[in-house]
């Protein structure tokens, strides 16, 4: 067990719908990230967010948004969906953001992911 | 963009046999993980490793920062060491570039 969670695991739903992710990171960790894995991109990052704030996007479209709340937890948006979303997400956290010199504040560690089917 | 490469692509093993996965990277690194992708989709920490060599049971792994490599064995290989392995590289930010993966496949 990583000490990350997420919900939910498994979310099925039809295109054009909105559907919201859940993550909440390690006790103490204040780096939250967001993966993608899809069968035909791999794993991407789309977005990460440091103690409330947005850090650093990748290839998150448009109709994808993200945020992190007080308490640490981050939600993840998607909205307009199309077949091609259907992936698994994951949400990862760190302690820092990859700036820290001490060792390991910068290693990640992964929740189990929500697996994300759009009919 | 950064860019991570695994090989091989694919790995049949016989238990017990001994295999080497390597990674190569295209820029300086601040993060290097390796990563185990069970059946179930979890992904397991396996080391964190921007330098040096480190050793946890039957794996190791070993990057070499100025020639922009990494290798991860696995020795006296077991079923459930089934899987894909991941190999990531995180820029300044530590975004996470993730390789394609190696798939190995441990036959009893």
């Amino acid at each position: 067990d990583s000490g990350v969670t997420q919900t939910p695991k498994h979310l099925i739903t039809a295109t054009g719908q909105r559907v919201t992710l859940r993550c909440s990171p390690r006790s103490g960790d204040l780096s939250v990230y967001w993966y993608q894995q899809s069968l035909d991109q791999g794993l991407q990052f789309l977005i990460q967010y440091y103690n409330g704030e947005e850090r650093a996007k990748g290839n998150i479209l448009e109709r994808f948004s993200a945020q992190q709340f007080p308490d640490l937890h981050s939600e993840l948006n998607l909205s307009s969906l199309e077949l091609g979303d259907s992936a698994l997400y994951f949400c990862a956290s760190s302690l820092q953001t990859g700036t820290s010199g001490r060792a390991k504040a910068n290693e990640q560690f992964f929740g189990p992911g929500t697996r994300l089917t759009v009919l | 963009g950064i860019q991570v490469e695994q090989s091989p692509p694919d790995l049949i093993l016989q238990e017990g046999a001994n295999s080497t996965l390597r990674c190569n990277f295209s820029d300086s690194v601040n993060n290097l993980q390796w990563f185990h992708q069970n059946p179930w989709g979890q992904l397991i920490n396996l080391f964190y490793i921007p330098s040096g060599t480190k050793q946890n049971g039957r794996l190791s792994a070993t990057t070499v920062a100025t020639e922009r490599y990494s290798l991860l064995y696995i020795s006296s290989s077991q079923t459930t060491d089934s899987g894909v392995y991941f190999c990531a590289r995180g820029d300044g930010n530590n975004r996470l570039a993730f390789g394609k993966g190696n798939q190995v496949v441990v036959i009893p």
